[in-house]
């Protein structure tokens, strides 16, 4: 079965320093792994996905993420934060061998940006 | 760009009364999903549907019922309300099967239930 853990609820970071949001995950198979992003009162929006290429994602706005597997990892980062950065960032994982197209969401990670 | 619409914004509903909620998509996406969203538990999945008139359940199924008559429309349906049903409710879609084609969200309902 597949899971998603993000390891952090909230994380506060002061603007201009580095973000590092991290999410953990179990799979039997090689997953497909996301980031979203959800600003308040809005929908959910991709960051960036892994599909077993590259093991360095780029996604919108700066972010990338790194798919390690040997740490089962899939941690979030940016160098410099950005006020408009403040938002919700949920990890996510596809399900494999049975609902096709299906993801599993962690609980979300709320990023506070700091003047 | 893709384009997944919600009817409402903000909808509040009594004790009982049949709710529902509408979502269209506008890129012929086969997948349609809808999730609640709460603080602190993520998304889970109500029910989800691969194709016109088909339909399954997701995680959390109890108290809904779903209905595809077109492929572009997916609608959620509560069908006595009641105040544990209070959240906000996210309607999305994607292109074809497989664990890595990503999902477009709806902007969400915030559904209270008084």
């Amino acid at each position: 079965a597949q899971s998603v853990t993000q390891l952090d609820s909230h994380v506060s970071v002061s603007e201009g320093t580095p973000v590092l949001l991290r999410c953990n995950y179990s799979s039997s198979y090689s997953p497909s792994l996301f980031w979203y992003v959800q600003h308040p009162n809005k929908g959910l929006q991709l960051l960036l996905k892994y599909t077993s290429a590259a093991t360095l994602v780029k996604g919108i706005n700066g972010f990338e993420a790194e798919f390690k597997k040997s740490e089962t990892s899939f941690h979030l980062t940016k160098p410099s934060a950005h006020m408009s950065d403040a938002a919700e960032y949920f990890c996510v994982v596809s399900v494999r061998g049975g609902s096709q197209g299906n993801l599993i969401f962690g609980k979300g990670t709320k990023l506070s940006v700091k003047p | 760009d893709v384009k997944v619409t919600q009817s409402s914004r903000y909808l509040v509903k009594r004790t009982g009364e049949k709710v529902f909620l509408e979502c269209v998509q506008d890129m012929d996406h086969e997948n349609m999903f809808w999730y609640r969203q709460d603080p602190g538990l993520g998304l889970r999945l109500i029910y989800f549907s691969y194709d016109v008139k088909m339909k399954e359940k997701g995680d959390i199924p109890e108290g809904y019922s779903v209905s595809r008559e077109k492929k572009e429309r997916f609608s959620l349906i509560l069908e006595s309300a009641s105040t544990n049903q209070t959240s906000m409710y996210l309607c999305a879609s994607s292109f074809l099967r497989g664990g890595n084609n990503e999902q477009f969200f709806g902007p969400g309902t915030r559904l209270t239930v008084l």
